[in-house]
Formats: structure tokens, sequence, C-alpha cells
């Protein structure tokens, strides 16, 4: 099984400012990574798949790079409404795993 | 609009039996992948399995192999997800999910339902 793992578990950062995001796989999953934000009592919701394609919908300060075993997600401007939890998620290999989330929170 | 609706919430006694299920409509339900993730209390996501309805081809991740069964009835364009004998450690929110394109084997998930909780207490 792959294991993704996230960092940091929690973020702390000001309205305005950048945001990085790291997962990091225990193998190659070549560009089969996706990323989802959760809120509280909501269900996740895709924010990105094949490492750096947008989803329908999503703000253009959302990006993400990376191939192979690490990746990024950066949120260039933090808006009141990206407060929440960021999760990885790798569907090159069965089974698919998910990194442990990394809480973005108001510094 | 693409859409999953869930079965909604279920408080369960632990040795009984649960089957929730995931309404799809909006899209065709035999061409694409339907999952299961579960989200234990103030945990992250594990992906228990995914079904093709088209030819009901059922993959389960090794934690979940034999422990839930996943199953779709195309005639109603609906996904279940069963248990025969709960167990405590079973409480969690419970979401369905659709693969992003049809067909597609390696692929994010989406859109999600709206959640199921699962309480197993005596």
């Amino acid at each position: 099984e792959i294991v993704m793992t996230q960092s940091p578990a929690t973020l702390s950062v000001s309205p305005g400012e950048r945001a990085t995001l790291s997962c990091r796989a225990s193998l190659s999953i070549s560009s089969n990574l996706a990323w989802y934000q959760q809120k509280p009592g909501q269900a996740p919701r895709l924010l990105m798949y094949g490492t750096s394609t947008r989803a329908t919908g999503v703000p253009a300060r959302f990006s993400g790079s990376g191939s192979g075993t690490e990746f990024t997600l950066t949120i260039s401007s933090l808006q009141s409404e990206d407060f929440a939890v960021y999760y990885c998620h790798q569907y090159n290999n069965w089974p698919r795993t998910f990194g442990q989330g990394t809480k973005v929170e108001i510094k | 609009e693409v859409q999953l609706v869930q079965s909604g919430a279920e408080v369960k006694k632990p040795g009984e039996s649960l089957k929730i299920s995931c309404k799809a409509s909006g899209f065709s339900f035999t061409k694409y992948w339907i999952g299961w993730v579960r989200q234990m209390p103030g945990k992250g996501l594990e992906c228990m399995g995914i079904i093709y309805p088209g030819d009901s081809d059922t993959r389960y991740s090794p934690s979940f192999e034999g422990q839930v069964t996943i199953s779709a009835d195309r005639s109603i364009s609906t996904a279940y997800l069963q248990w025969n004998s709960l167990k405590a450690s079973d409480t969690a929110m419970y979401y369905c999910v659709r693969h992003s394109n049809s067909g597609y084997l390696l692929d994010s998930f989406d859109p999600w339902g709206q959640g199921t909780l699962v309480t197993v207490s005596s």
C-alpha cells in the first residue's frame, strides 16, 4: 500500500498570505494525484486532479505541482473561505490512499 | 446536475446488519466507477472499495475485504454499502463518490455524496 504523508499537519496563515502544502508518496505515483478540501460538517470537494489541473469552479489562486513522489498544493493568497482541511489522494495504485490531511487555520 | 444522494443517518447495535444507499442522478450510472470512503470521527479519509455498475466489477481495499459488501442496482441507479455484523469500530461517516471521468479506473473522486453517519453502540 502506498503511504501518503502530508506536511505540515497544521498550517497557520494570515488572510492574504501564501500557503504551501506538501504531500509525499512512499512510491512513485506518476501524476495520479488529487487534492480535496473539506470544511467542517461538509463532504470533501475535489480541488485538483492530475497533480495540476483545477477542478471545475476552483479559483486560480489554487495551483498544484510535482510528480513521482513529491507534490505541492499552493494557495497564492488565502481567502477566508480557504480555511479548511486539505487531503491529497493517490489513484495510481490499489488500494487508493489519502494523506492524513493538513489543516489550514487562521493565524 | 450530477448528484449522489445518500440515505439518512443510522443508529445500530453491535452485531446488527445494515445497508446504506447512494442514489445517482444526472449521469450515466453504468459508465462510471462508484466508490465508498470512510471517515472515522475526527480522522482522515479511507477508500473502502469501488464498483463499476456496468458489469458489477468490484474492487475492495485490503482493510475492508470481507468486512463489507459493495453492490449496485443499475435499474434504479443506486449503489450500496452493506455490513452483516456491525462493530462499534464501524462508527463513522461514509461517503459515496464517483470517479471524475467515464470509464476511467485511475481517477479522482468527483462528486461526493453528502455522507451517511453510522453510529454503532450498545
